[in-house]
């Protein structure tokens, strides 16, 4: 069964730094979103991508991050100078974009990102 | 309360038995998702459920959804050890494109005793 893959699982940054979190959403989906939790919290969206452009982001999605495809096939989240409170977990999802269920979203185990 | 809201928090039962989770939201919405998350783990889609729908069913799981009460109801029949996990709703309720958002709760964290 086809599923939404990311990695790395895990990483470590210093506070300040850049980071790519990449993800390679399901094949003939259409649209690819990004959210995060922080641990013990609710998982929030911050933003979705389709047709190589941002369709919709949250208040979290500020300049610092940016989202991109650089290929057929990849997807990811940079975030250009990272903070203490960026420590999340980063969640890729992606959905086929038509039909009944057109915003099924499927989500990937997820990028654990420690700032340190 | 808060848009996409669970309750109860825990929910702590046998095996064998069943489990009802709800979940309450506060704007009109497109459809509602339920998943699964185990400890520290990814997201697993369980099913999602339309505007237009009042109930669905998948093998051992029953959704209901009541847009009146903008309620929906989480059952799990014949509980397993394996369905010890956190269950979140999510809600749509964006403007319906394809690009929408979900709005997560903060789980109903479900534990089956053996």
């Amino acid at each position: 069964e086809p599923e939404v893959t990311q990695t790395p699982s895990h990483q470590v940054t210093q506070m300040g730094q850049e980071v790519i979190l990449r993800c390679v959403p399901i094949s003939n989906h259409l649209y690819f979103y990004w959210y995060r939790q922080i641990l013990g919290q609710k998982v929030e969206f911050l933003v979705s991508f389709y047709n190589n452009e941002i369709s919709e982001k949250s208040e979290i999605f500020d300049d610092q991050f940016s989202v991109e495809r650089p290929d057929g096939s990849n997807f990811t989240l940079k975030i250009r100078s990272t903070k203490l409170e960026d420590s999340a977990m980063y969640f890729c999802a992606s959905s086929v974009g038509y039909g009944l269920s057109y915003n099924e979203q499927f989500f990937g185990p997820g990028t654990r990102l420690t700032v340190l | 309360s808060q848009q996409g809201e669970e309750d109860p928090q825990a929910l702590s039962i046998q095996e064998g038995e069943n489990a009802t989770m709800n979940c309450s939201y506060k704007t009109s919405i497109n459809n509602l998702q339920w998943y699964r998350q185990n400890s520290g783990r990814g997201l697993v889609h369980l099913i999602l459920i339309r505007s237009n729908e009042r109930e669905k069913h998948s093998g051992r799981l029953r959704v209901t959804l009541d847009t009146s009460k903008k309620s929906s109801s989480l059952l799990i029949t014949a509980s397993r050890a394996a369905d010890t996990a956190s269950y979140f709703c999510a809600t749509d309720a964006g403007p319906g494109g394809g690009a929408d958002g979900l709005t997560f709760g903060k789980g109903t964290h479900l534990i089956i005793q053996p």
